[in-house]
């Protein structure tokens, strides 16, 4: 399994951009990146995920560096509901989610 | 709409008893995962199933155990509760393959094993 590194933190005004980055530099070749977040007292879901391209849904877009090893999970405009933490998880063909601890975002008024 | 649900949301339970936490998808999903969640900690995973009949252990198995007897169904049993089980546990399905597909989770079961 791909190991992740990630900021334990980081904060947010509302209306701002968010970048939340994570490194992935051990990611195998065919390993898709995707992005969950967990917010207070519920279960994990679903953001974003990501082979090479980068990606753009409703939630969020994804940045994928060129070599792989990083990426990057873009809010555009942070809303007070977006207070969570944050998953980075490289995904193989085991189609296990191994998750690490995670960026906590706190988004301020 | 199809959905994933955890049953029940909150129980205690006493040392040394016997507990089924049952998880439900109807999502006709192959793959299913239990996790566990400690305190301020990440999720970790205990036992995953690609189907009927297949089951496989995680990375903190132990003490803990799955059937998959239909598609919709994945129970974990604790054999012999402990202190140390006493934690929130989500339950996860996705489509096959998984690493192309989002998995969609459980609102999770609050266990404290006293």
């Amino acid at each position: 399994d791909a190991k992740t590194t990630q900021p334990n933190s980081m904060e947010s005004n509302e209306e701002e951009p968010v970048h939340l980055p994570c490194n992935h530099s051990t990611i195998s070749g065919t390993d898709y990146i995707h992005w969950y977040r967990q917010l207070p007292s519920q279960g994990p879901e679903y953001v974003i995920h990501g082979l090479t391209s980068n990606v753009n849904n409703r939630m969020a877009s994804l940045a994928i560096a060129e070599d792989r090893k990083s990426s990057t999970l873009i809010l555009h405009r942070a809303t007070l509901r977006d207070a969570a933490v944050y998953y980075c998880i490289p995904v193989d063909n085991t189609d296990k989610l191994i998750f690490g601890t995670g960026t906590r975002l706190q988004v301020f008024p | 709409d199809a959905e994933i649900t955890q049953s029940p949301r909150h129980k205690i339970t006493e040392t040394g008893r016997q507990v089924t936490l049952a998880c439900h998808q109807t999502w006709n999903h192959n793959n299913m995962f239990w996790y566990r969640q400690d305190l301020g900690h990440g999720l970790r995973l205990i036992h995953y199933s690609y189907g009927v009949q297949d089951t496989n252990k995680g990375e903190v198995s132990d003490g803990y155990s799955v059937s998959r007897s239909n598609t919709e169904d994945l129970p974990l049993t604790l054999e012999s509760a402990a202190s140390s089980q006493t934690s929130v546990y989500f339950c996860a399905s996705s489509e096959s393959p998984g690493n192309v597909r989002k998995a969609f989770f459980g609102q999770g079961t609050r266990l404290t094993v006293v």
